[in-house]
């Protein structure tokens, strides 16, 4: 099953408007989860790494004022899309660590921006 | 600057046969290598990790890696048409937890019946 739960997994809305993402760990605990983009056809770019209880760290090029990440919990990231534009519109997919595993992903949120 | 490289395709392979997926990697240092499974529209699922040189079996999936050529592939045996999909190779300088991955673009791979 998923270990891995995010939400929502579309969004449509209007330019201007802020969007959260959430983003949970099911059964265990991430004190790391990590936030990526994906436009078509192109691959997994990761924007930031979200650490619980600190700050987020940003990738280059990554608008930490309009991507803003909360990482309240050991089980819950947030992303939100501040004053969306078409340009923003992307698959948004969080990962989390497993102790002593791989990464796992959530199932993405598609983000239309009109 | 750390890159991930992969053929986009499509690589087209008839049901049943071996399907090999390839990857090169640039930064020496890599320490972990992933093959992650993607269908259209859906977020990436894990399908094979190694660590080591050598190859690692799992079912019809076969990792191979060869740090010295900075080369990891992916083979699958009796491909079937629901293997179709895009086939993205990740690299991460850390073993364990909390390491961040480098993708590649991905390979697509078409199983034709």
């Amino acid at each position: 099953g998923a270990v891995v739960s995010q939400h929502p997994s579309r969004v449509i809305c209007k330019s201007g408007t802020s969007v959260k993402i959430e983003c949970r760990s099911l059964d265990f605990q991430a004190t790391t989860m990590f936030w990526y983009r994906q436009f078509p056809k192109q691959s997994l770019m990761l924007m930031a790494t979200s650490n619980e209880g600190s700050k987020a760290t940003y990738e280059q090029g990554v608008e930490k004022d309009k991507f803003l990440i909360n990482h309240a919990s050991l089980t819950l990231s947030t992303l939100t899309v501040t004053s969306a534009h078409p340009e923003d519109s992307s698959f948004y997919i969080c990962s989390a660590d497993r102790p002593n595993q791989p990464q796992h992903f959530g199932d993405g949120t598609r983000l239309s921006i009109l | 600057q750390k890159e991930v490289e992969q053929n986009s395709g499509p690589l087209s392979v008839p049901e049943g046969a071996i399907a090999s997926l390839n990857c090169t990697y640039s930064d020496r240092g890599s320490q972990s290598f992933f093959w992650y499974r993607q269908y259209s529209g859906k977020s990436p699922e894990l399908i094979m990790f190694i660590y080591s040189n050598g190859d690692k079996e799992d079912g019809r999936f076969t990792a191979q890696l060869n740090k010295a050529s900075q080369y990891v592939s992916l083979l699958i045996r009796d491909s079937q048409p629901s293997d179709s999909a895009t086939y993205l190779c990740a690299v991460s300088g850390n073993t364990g937890t909390a390491s961040k991955l480098t993708f590649g673009t991905g390979t697509r791979l078409q199983v034709t019946l």
